[in-house]
């Protein structure tokens, strides 16, 4: 079956580093997306990989091996907003979204 | 980037009446849009997939016949939920993908609550 992990939730503290790591097996691969949801609000885009390696993009970084079904989303300098639920989804052969449960991110002060 | 708008962003309605929900791609064209459901705090799942002109593709313990869907073109999609129950009452996203596109473009949601 298909299946992503990621942790259900993590805590840091404002102005540190945060890593949240994502493991996948899927029916085919073509891509690897990061999502940021608000409570209440729809997700929005955060990275898309499909090779191997980072993708770095202003205070957000995302890093794909596909050799071992493997992500992480790396968020600097954190700032109280980045409170958030973190959601990696895997698009397989069909290039339909397999999502994953998404972390739970908790800044405190 | 690419815009999608979903109406309405929040409706109660009576147990037993039907509610519409209607996505929009307002800047390209979307061959294939996605309907998704969420429950509080936990993922999104899929409730089917659609292609303008054509049926939509259920996910396995979904009723068609409760959830209608019509992609009748290229940049409005809708979901029905028929004689609604208050466990319907759910937070409802739809997403839009062009031809030549990777991404999905999410809209903003839907809460539905049903008394």
């Amino acid at each position: 079956g298909q299946n992503i992990d990621q942790p259900t939730e993590m805590t840091a503290t404002e102005g540190a580093i945060v890593q949240i790591n994502c493991t996948y097996q899927t029916s085919g691969f073509n891509g690897l997306f990061w999502y940021q949801q608000h409570a209440g609000e729809a997700p929005t885009f955060l990275s898309y990989n499909v090779l191997d390696g980072l993708e770095e993009k202003g205070r957000f970084s995302s890093f794909l091996s596909r050799s071992k079904g493997y992500s992480y989303l790396l968020l600097k300098e954190l700032q109280m907003k980045d409170s958030a639920s973190y959601l990696c989804a895997v698009q397989d052969s069909n290039y339909q979204l397999i999502w994953g449960a998404g972390t739970k991110l908790i800044i405190k002060p | 980037g690419a815009v999608v708008s979903q109406h309405p962003s929040r409706v109660i309605c009576k147990s037993g009446t039907s509610v519409k929900i209607e996505c929009r791609s307002l800047d390209f064209q979307a061959t294939t849009m996605f309907w998704y459901r969420q429950f509080p705090k936990k993922s999104l799942m899929l409730m089917a997939t659609s292609n303008e002109g054509s049926k939509a593709t259920y996910e396995q313990g979904v009723e068609k016949d409760k959830f209608l869907i019509n992609h009748a073109s290229l940049t409005l999609s809708t979901l029905t939920v028929t004689s609604a129950h208050p466990e319907d009452s759910s937070f409802y996203i739809c997403s839009a993908r062009g031809q030549a596109d990777y991404e999905q473009y999410f809209g903003p949601g839907t809460r539905l609550t049903v008394t």
